[in-house]
């Protein structure tokens, strides 16, 4: 089956650093590639959509110089969160479309991040 | 709005039990389906999914009903067992040509051995 990858699977860091967290579809080519953020105890909340080769589309309060994502490729999206601070501690999922005559998508594993 | 949430937050069964997690939605232009099980500390893993033209659709130990008239969506689950305890979302496409997804508020799934 499908598998979607993220890294890392946990990140600490410091208020105003900013973290990387990689997103790849490891046996699939995906057209789009959607960006989640669930905090305790809630549901995923989509952040932004994004397409290979352009650029994301972002929801409704979601900052997009604050969030930076990239998918580059067609097997690698990434969310880089710029100066993060405490409130960004969240779990951060990302999910991959094909678009192969499927609505389904491949969710990757989480990425939990903790800003001190 | 749009919005998709859930009955009830947990649910508790005894082991070897039917369960039904119960969902509904607003957006009448939802023509897609699907239900994930979401363990703690991990993403999402889908279970069944269901299209807008079928009102019941079965898997292996679960059973999804759709009922389009009064915007419902339930999931059964067959003889629970204790890997079944998870957190349940329902999810929707937010419409005709769209693939983003919007998700319930999730129902703890709690199995009483």
């Amino acid at each position: 089956g499908a598998v979607v990858s993220q890294h890392p699977s946990w990140v600490i860091c410091k208020s105003g650093t900013s973290v990387k967290i990689e997103c790849r579809s490891l046996d699939f080519q995906a057209t789009t590639m959607f960006w989640y953020r669930q905090f305790p105890k809630q549901s995923l909340m989509l952040m932004a959509t994004s397409n290979e080769g352009s650029k994301a589309t972002y929801e409704q309060g979601v900052e997009k110089d604050k969030f930076l994502i990239n998918h580059a490729s067609l097997t690698l999206s990434t969310l880089t969160v710029t100066s993060a601070h405490p409130e960004d501690s969240s779990f951060y999922i990302c999910s991959a479309f094909s678009g192969a005559n499927s609505y389904e998508q491949y969710f990757g594993p989480g990425t939990r991040l903790t800003v001190t | 709005g749009e919005s998709v949430g859930l009955h009830l937050p947990t649910l508790s069964v005894q082991e070897g039990d039917n369960s039904i997690i119960n969902c509904a939605y607003s957006n009448s232009a939802s023509d897609y389906f699907i239900w994930y099980k979401q363990e703690s500390g991990k993403g999402p893993q889908f279970i069944i999914d269901i299209r807008s033209n079928m009102d019941k659709r079965q898997g292996q130990r679960v059973t999804v009903l759709l009922n389009k008239t009064v915007k419902h969506l339930s999931l059964q689950i067959a003889a629970t067992q204790p890997g079944d305890s998870a957190v349940y979302f329902c999810a929707t496409l937010r419409g005709a040509g769209s693939y983003q997804l919007t998700f319930g508020k999730g129902t703890k799934l709690s199995v009483i051995p």
